[in-house]
């Protein structure tokens, strides 16, 4: 059972545009999310995340916006730039004891065409 | 601050041998988790290790284990190798078993079973 799902697999994007990343989870105990970035043959970078107190985050290019009654989250790059083209995850948080569990998508492939 | 370091980078493996990857976390943390990538897959969470105790750990066989030393550098072993073991395996550092800070992750060990 796929707890938190990325639906979308691949993303095209023009330079300059909006890109918009996808992401839905089904465990109402997570409250805590993360985007990771992956390029090829890399360790995937920590990129931007929300508490679920919060229902958006901004850093710079990147904004995350949580709909916690929807359970869905959103990752807007603007402007996308060519760099921006990787493999993006989200994965989501929930305290389970002591400890914390980490859920993660299977990624989108993000293309941003110059 | 070294980020995290994962050796080798490159491994190919025949089938019913087994392996051993290294990892150094960043310098001051104590938590490392290991994950394997597959295409299709994602990532799928291996096991957690925590002041050389294992916290946490993931839906894989017994062939997959794992060890963490007083200086927090980690070890994962896989024995009787399978040709579906063959994936990208990560290895990520934090700063505490239950901490919503983000992973670092190394650049991973491209395991190729043959």
């Amino acid at each position: 059972d796929q707890q938190v799902k990325q639906n979308s697999p691949s993303l095209s994007v023009q330079e300059g545009r909006i890109s918009i990343l996808n992401c839905d989870y089904t465990n109402s105990m997570f409250d805590y999310f993360l985007w990771y970035k992956k390029y090829p043959a890399e360790g995937p970078t920590f990129l931007i995340s929300i508490s679920s107190i919060k229902d958006k985050n901004e850093d710079g290019r990147f904004t995350v916006f949580l709909n916690k009654s929807a359970k869905h989250l959103s990752l807007h790059i603007v402007p996308s730039q060519p760099g921006d083209s990787a493999v993006y995850f989200c994965a989501a948080s929930a305290r389970a004891g002591n400890n914390r569990k980490l859920i993660w998508g299977l990624g989108t492939s993000l293309a941003v065409n110059p | 601050k070294a980020g995290v370091t994962q050796t080798p980078r490159y491994l190919i493996k025949t089938r019913g041998q087994q392996v051993t990857l290294s990892c150094s976390p960043i310098s001051g943390h104590r938590s490392v988790s290991w994950y394997q990538q597959t295409p299709g897959q994602g990532l799928q969470f291996l096991f957690e290790y925590f002041s050389e105790t294992q916290r946490n750990k993931g839906n894989f066989p017994g062939r997959f284990s794992g060890r963490q030393f007083s200086n927090s550098r980690s070890e994962m072993n896989v024995s009787t190798l399978e040709l579906g073991d063959s994936a990208l395996y990560l290895c990520a550092s934090s700063s505490g078993t239950g901490s919503m800070g983000p992973l670092h992750f190394g650049n991973g060990t491209r395991l190729t079973v043959t």
